[in-house]
């Protein structure tokens, strides 16, 4: 089974701030890929940068970076340079490497971002 | 490309009475996938297709749930009868299935369910 835990209800950040989610996952597949989706208010969920567990560096996109520390299965985002169009939600969401778990992706519960000036 | 569309967008329905969703992926996506998102939860998965195929149906709850992807196209999922619980957003996904693909969705903007 997979589980992707999020423990930040909510966070702040200051525009032009940096600021990290956290993730931590759990799977006993031996590759998986690691994705984190922004949910604004709209309702569209939003595909922001993947990660493989194979990947030697870790994952960037932009003003998106994805810090994958492999030993301690977290996978958490940092946003650089915050703006006030990051306001969302923030799911961390993962997929296995075989069969039923490879094609489906399971996700957490999510973080609300909140940008203030 | 259009993307994922999905109707309707907001439904407001009174308990025990019956509704569906629509969703038409994009084209050429053999994937679709049906979640739901409870209110301040993460999406969870109810069933996906492989083109006309159902492969995994195993969250569905099938005494009130039924989906149809009759074409391998565009896809509806009903419940009949919905009950208060059922309030919720219905999100549509699909995916290409190449084998190089990294496992991304792409989403519709959700069909966001009330009942009475």
């Amino acid at each position: 089974a997979q589980k992707i835990t999020q423990t930040q209800p909510g966070m702040f950040v200051q525009e032009k701030e940096a600021v990290t989610l956290d993730c931590t996952y759990d799977t006993s597949d031996p590759s998986y890929g690691l994705f984190w989706y922004k949910q604004p208010s709209s309702g569209e969920m939003i595909f922001l940068i993947y990660q493989g567990s194979y990947d030697q560096q870790n994952a960037t996109e932009g003003r998106y970076s994805l810090n994958f520390q492999k030993a301690r299965k977290s996978a958490n985002l940092v946003i650089s340079a915050s703006q006030l169009g990051d306001s969302a939600m923030y799911f961390c969401a993962m997929r296995g490497a075989e069969g039923g778990t490879a094609s489906k992706l399971t996700f957490g519960t999510g973080t609300r971002l909140q940008v203030t000036l | 490309e259009a993307g994922v569309v999905q109707s309707p967008r907001y439904k407001i329905i009174e308990k025990k009475q019956p509704v569906a969703f629509w969703c038409n992926p994009i084209s050429g996506h053999n994937t679709l996938y049906w979640y739901l998102q409870n209110l301040g939860q993460g999406p969870e998965l109810l069933i996906r297709y492989e083109n006309e195929e159902a492969v995994d149906d195993s969250q569905l709850p099938k005494d009130r749930f039924s989906a149809e992807r009759l074409k391998g196209v565009d896809s509806t999922l009903k419940i009949q009868p919905a009950e208060l619980g059922d309030s919720a957003v219905y999100l549509c996904a699909s995916s290409p299935g190449r084998r190089a693909w990294t496992g991304e969705l792409f989403f519709g903007e959700g069909s966001r369910l009330t009942v009475l």
